[in-house]
């Protein structure tokens, strides 16, 4: 009974391959987020969705699309994947202001 | 200056040693901090959260602000060799747009040995 779910656990792929990656809670949060953590281990957020509605988009390509079908899943895909997006992707959910519980992680590497 | 910093180490201790983990961070408005714990190819876990400053005691671990300071720490009593993980350090303002986004510091990576 996992709370927050990612999918898949590892990901190696070629530049310029599209790819999604898959996150589900089943804690009954509002808000979930998606983060990068790169190779020196900062936590960096990408986006943040609350009920289902885009709250925050920081500073990220727009080859990085998240999509939230209901408040439990929020899914994030990536067009023509670049080298530099190798990192491993956290996605989390919280009720706030409680803070946040994270997923296992997807370790992404474009190859 | 990065608005949160923490040595990213590895620090390296005995087994029953007393261990202390710190962030400084530059942002005043910061009001709520955070600890986590990410254990090799896992996610963070939520280990310890204070609002404001003073400290905050859960079984082995102390977790400590000084806002004067602008400096934050956790404290482990009796290091075991399951405490070797990586400690983040984190902290938010109040809400933000509905969500409560945390700035992270870059983890510490502590080892016990036995």
């Amino acid at each position: 009974d996992t709370a927050v779910s990612q999918t898949p656990k590892y990901l190696v792929t070629q530049m310029g391959n599209d790819k999604s990656i898959k996150c589900e809670q089943n804690l009954g949060h509002d808000t979930m987020y998606w983060y990068k953590q790169d190779s020196k281990k900062f936590l960096k957020i990408m986006f943040s969705y609350n009920n289902k509605e885009l709250i925050i988009n920081e500073t990220v390509p727009n080859r990085f699309s998240p999509k939230s079908p209901d408040k439990a899943h929020l899914n994030l895909h990536i067009n023509s994947l670049e080298l530099g997006d190798s990192a491993v992707y956290f996605c989390a959910s919280s009720r706030p202001p409680s803070e946040q519980y994270f997923g296992p992680g997807t370790r992404l590497t474009v190859t | 200056q990065k608005e949160v910093e923490q040595d990213p180490g590895p620090l390296s201790v005995p087994e029953g040693a007393i261990v202390s983990l710190n962030c400084t961070y530059s942002n005043s408005a910061f009001q709520y901090f955070m600890w986590y714990r990410q254990y090799s190819r896992k996610g963070p876990e939520l280990l310890m959260y204070t609002y404001s400053s003073g400290n905050k005691e859960d079984g082995r671990f102390t977790a400590q602000v000084d806002k004067s300071s602008k400096y934050i720490s956790l404290f482990i009593r009796d290091s075991q060799p399951s405490d070797s993980a990586t400690y983040l350090c984190a902290m938010r303002t109040g809400e933000s747009g509905g969500s409560y986004i945390p700035t992270f510091g870059r983890g510490t990576s502590l080892i016990v040995h036995p």
